[in-house]
């Protein structure tokens, strides 16, 4: 089954304590990105990937940091949460760059 | 900068009263516009793509157009399963960015 798969699909963490959200997509896709939801603001992207060790910031990259070392994979790291980092994260991949994007089940962070 | 806005913010239908979604936009040459169905505690589901005026796309009880200004997502004899929140979304030619709207929360009773 296609699929973009986001772990882990909750947390609550402390301040300053660094985590990983992993994504990871089986559809040989080149284009990855990753967004937050929060309410009153919509989807807003973190950053993107266009191909292997290829990434750019997206409109809201402060505070995140990612890799794509592997086609599959694109990581998404906080370095030092803060709570203003507490949200829904979507990761998303697309077979090229355009806006039909094939979105992961989410994850909900709490920074605390 | 690309702007969406997308109206009403939450609409309630009954079963069969057909309605249409509003998505207005300003973009610096538009690539693509994207219409999106999101269910409670899911990532967006990709409904639709639009590339330019005049184009009309369809899916079961879903259609969308789009015009130079805006685009409606018009909903005929929804069910109670056409209840979810949909988005609405620009890709200019000058950004690899998505912008998205802040959506519309479609309920519809049965």
């Amino acid at each position: 089954e296609a699929q973009v798969t986001q772990n882990p699909r909750y947390l609550i963490t402390v301040t300053g304590k660094k985590l990983t959200v992993t994504c990871s997509q089986n559809m040989n896709h080149e284009y990855m990105s990753w967004y937050r939801q929060d309410p009153g603001l919509g989807l807003r992207q973190i950053y993107y990937s266009m191909n292997v060790e290829v990434t750019d910031k997206g409109d809201v990259p402060e505070g995140y940091k990612v890799s794509r070392k592997e086609k599959r994979n694109f990581p998404l790291i906080l370095e030092s949460p803060s709570p203003n980092q507490t949200s829904l994260y979507f990761c998303a991949s697309s077979p090229s760059n355009t806006g039909e994007l094939f979105f992961g089940e989410g994850s909900r962070l709490t920074v605390l | 900068e690309d702007q969406v806005t997308q109206s009403p913010e939450a609409l309630r239908l009954q079963e069969g009263e057909s309605s249409s979604l509003n998505c207005s936009y300003t973009v610096s040459g538009l690539r693509g516009l994207f219409w999106y169905r999101q269910d409670p505690g899911k990532g967006p589901e990709f409904l639709f793509t639009l590339y330019s005026a005049g184009e009309e796309k369809e899916k079961e009880r879903l259609k969308a157009t789009l015009t130079k200004k805006e685009s409606f997502l018009h909903i005929t004899a929804p069910k109670p399963e056409d209840s979810a929140t949909y988005l609405c979304a620009v890709q200019s030619r000058r950004s690899y960015i998505p912008t998205f709207g802040r959506g519309t929360s479609l309920i519809v009773h049965p």
